[in-house]
């Protein structure tokens, strides 16, 4: 099993629409997770971190579920601008050092 | 703002060079790391740095080696270029405190290897 595992969509979905995405890993021993947001050819930008249950920043939102060793984000109406393909990433302690983990994004593409 | 700077945007290089990538954060953070991507295999990690003068390898260090003489300056290079190593190549840097280990990244250099 991969240690951090994303369904790579894409994901279309119209203007206004909510989406969601879940992002699963597999060592219970993670600490923190963080959502990254990557545009075409350029690099990844820091979208959220969530240190316990969740985070929210206006129309996002991260929820972590620990039982179940996933985390999530949802979009609440969609903008064309949304567009982009979201990167999840998760630490680990390992040897001493605090080891993060990148999925290979999920890729929303947002219509008119 | 964190700003992290990569020394080239584009690059052409021929089989056989030697290649340095050069990477630069203002921010005072400990850690530095170098990862390239590719469509379908994500960002993967190839070497890293939590100090002056350490250096860890990452998940595909071989080809590769580094080099962080000073705090704010992590260098990646490849030894003898081969056509496999055409890739995106991303720096990133990030405190070292706790699990607030957030990584900024640069803007990348996409290397390609004739």
């Amino acid at each position: 099993r991969k240690e951090v595992e994303q369904d790579p969509g894409p994901f279309n979905v119209p203007e206004g629409a909510t989406v969601a995405f879940n992002c699963t890993y597999s060592n219970s021993a993670s600490q923190s997770f963080f959502w990254y947001r990557q545009d075409c050819r350029k690099e990844p930008k820091l979208l959220m971190s969530v240190y316990s249950s969740g985070n929210e920043d206006g129309r996002f939102t991260a929820q972590l579920n620990r039982a179940s060793q996933y985390i999530s984000l949802l979009i609440r109406d969609s903008k064309l601008s949304d567009s982009a393909t979201y990167l999840c990433a998760v630490n680990n302690p390992s040897g001493g050092y605090q080891k993060v983990t990148f999925g290979t994004g999920t890729k929303l593409q947002v219509i008119p | 703002d964190v700003k992290v700077t990569q020394s080239s945007r584009y690059l052409v290089k021929r089989t056989g060079e030697k290649v340095f990538l050069e990477c630069v954060q203002d921010m005072d953070h400990e850690n530095m790391f170098w990862y390239r991507q590719d469509p379908g295999l994500g960002l993967r990690l190839i070497y890293f740095s939590y100090d002056v003068k350490m250096k860890e390898k990452g998940d595909i260090p071989e080809g590769y080696s580094v080099s962080r003489e000073k705090k704010e300056r992590f260098s990646l290079i490849l030894e003898s270029a081969s056509t496999n190593q055409t890739s995106m190549y991303l720096c990133a840097s990030s405190l070292g405190a706790g699990v607030k280990v957030e990584q900024f990244f640069g803007p990348g250099t996409r290397l390609t290897v004739l």
